[in-house]
């Protein structure tokens, strides 16, 4: 069965701090690996990863994609308090268009 | 591009009665749409895939005849929750992917659904 597992499960952290969020995967005929941030409606996406030890990065956030170990970080730096949300991890098969999600990481920043 | 609307954004209703949720690709025509249920805390939970023209592809453990999906048009799936009941109440969310743009999933903004 396949299984996506993010980690922690909630993170408080103060404005200003890195975080680093992790998703460890057990999926069979891996096509890519996505990343969502959650606010109060429907996940907005951040990035897409097919590819071991390529980065990708997008402002103040980047992510990277391990595929020998099964898993991929996002990494927010000098956050503030509109990066406050829960940030999902889905995963994708080869030749199927549907994604499993992990659990969520529900980031708190404080001013 | 690639905007996904729903509507109702927010239904409540009467145990037992039926609430039909539509979801529509604004500016792109969507072969793929996906539904979604999303419990408060939770993370988002696959219940069908629907292609349009075809039979929806519900997820283990969904009820076919409680969650009926038409997708009659490439811009527009519906989810009609069938004599709801409170165990029923969630945010439902739908997405809609093409060719055109990889097969990445556009989401709506999410429908909730309280029955009282």
């Amino acid at each position: 069965e396949d299984k996506v597992v993010q980690s922690p499960l909630s993170l408080v952290v103060h404005e200003g701090d890195t975080v680093t969020l992790n998703c460890s995967y057990e999926v069979t005929n891996f096509r890519s690996l996505l990343w969502y941030k959650q606010e109060k409606k429907a996940p907005t996406f951040l990035f897409m990863l097919t590819s071991s030890g390529i980065e990708k990065k997008s402002g103040r956030l980047s992510s990277i994609l391990d595929k020998k170990e099964l898993f991929s970080i996002l990494n927010i730096t000098a956050t503030r308090t509109g990066d406050s949300a829960i940030y999902l991890c889905a995963v994708r098969h080869q030749g199927a268009q549907k994604l499993v999600f992990g659990q969520g990481t529900r980031l708190t920043i404080n001013p | 591009g690639a905007v996904v609307s729903q509507h109702p954004s927010w239904v409540i209703c009467k145990s037992g009665t039926s609430v039909k949720i539509e979801c529509r690709s604004l500016d792109f025509q969507a072969t793929t749409m996906f539904w979604y249920r999303q419990f408060p805390k939770q993370s988002l939970m696959l219940m069908a895939t629907s292609n349009e023209g075809s039979k929806a592809t519900y997820e283990q453990g969904v009820e076919k005849d409680k969650f009926l999906i038409n997708h009659a048009s490439l811009t527009l799936s519906t989810l009609t929750v069938t004599s709801a009941h409170p165990e029923d109440s969630s945010f439902y969310i739908c997405s809609a992917t093409t060719v055109r743009f990889s097969n990445e999933q556009f989401f709506g903004p999410g429908t909730r659904l309280t029955v009282l």
